[in-house]
């Protein structure tokens, strides 16, 4: 089970940090991914870390803006996110990856809201 | 980045439909394609992997088919519960894209 949380309004500009509890799985042996859905709109991969956070990658779009860590002794996820702009609006998923280069996504949370407005 | 694109954006059908989605890639990914399904308000849930694996405990009417850059979800007989949005996704290189969506509704 994945668990995200910390989705909340936040105004243009500001930053978020954003957490995903793990349970039912070895946490530490899997890579771990960050997708997100703006309303309406299609899924977008955000990043994703390594089992030992030494191997992590973003998606194109997102400039240095985000930054992805994990924790394996709490089986977390995070996800922090800097200089935010309305159309980072969204809803944040975390996923489990798995496969060839990692790429596809077994188990995923319920999803987070980010909604940035002033 | 690889772009992904689906048709039909929406199909309608009715229950005990065959029905199709086609999904194109812009360059080739060879066989490193997945399909999702996702229902209003909820997580995508995955369906086929590797072009045309079969997730664990997702229905046989699900099937998948193609390489390179053209792939084909087919639902065999559609199901009440198979009314939902479908996307594909590569993942042949970074970064993972996704597909725009086919959703599919009720004849």
């Amino acid at each position: 089970q994945l668990v995200e949380s910390g989705g909340t309004l936040v105004e243009p500009g500001g930053s978020l940090r954003l957490s995903c509890a793990a349970s039912g799985f070895t946490f530490s042996n899997y890579y771990m991914s960050w997708i997100r859905q703006a309303p309406g709109r299609g899924l977008e991969w955000v990043s994703y870390i390594n089992p030992s956070s030494r191997a992590i990658y973003y998606g194109g779009s997102l400039k240095g803006r985000f930054t992805i860590s994990r924790d394996n002794a709490k089986n977390s996820l995070y996800l922090e996110m800097n200089s935010l702009r309305a159309e980072d609006t969204a809803i944040y998923y975390c996923a489990r990856s798995v496969g060839f280069s990692y790429g596809r996504f077994d188990y995923w949370g319920q999803g987070t809201l980010v909604t940035v407005s002033s | 980045d690889i772009q992904m694109t689906q048709s039909p954006s929406t199909l309608s059908a009715s229950v005990g439909d065959r029905v199709s989605i086609t999904c194109r890639a812009s360059q080739s990914v060879t066989s490193w394609l997945a399909w999702y399904q996702q229902k209003p308000g909820k997580a995508p849930k995955l369906l086929i992997y590797k072009a045309s694996t079969l997730e664990s405990g997702v229905p046989s009417r699900f099937s998948g088919s193609g390489s390179g850059t053209e792939f084909t979800l087919t639902i065999s007989s559609l199901q009440p519960d198979d009314f939902a949005t479908y996307y594909c996704q590569q993942y042949n290189s970074y970064s993972f894209t996704f597909g725009p969506g086919t959703k599919v509704d009720i004849k």
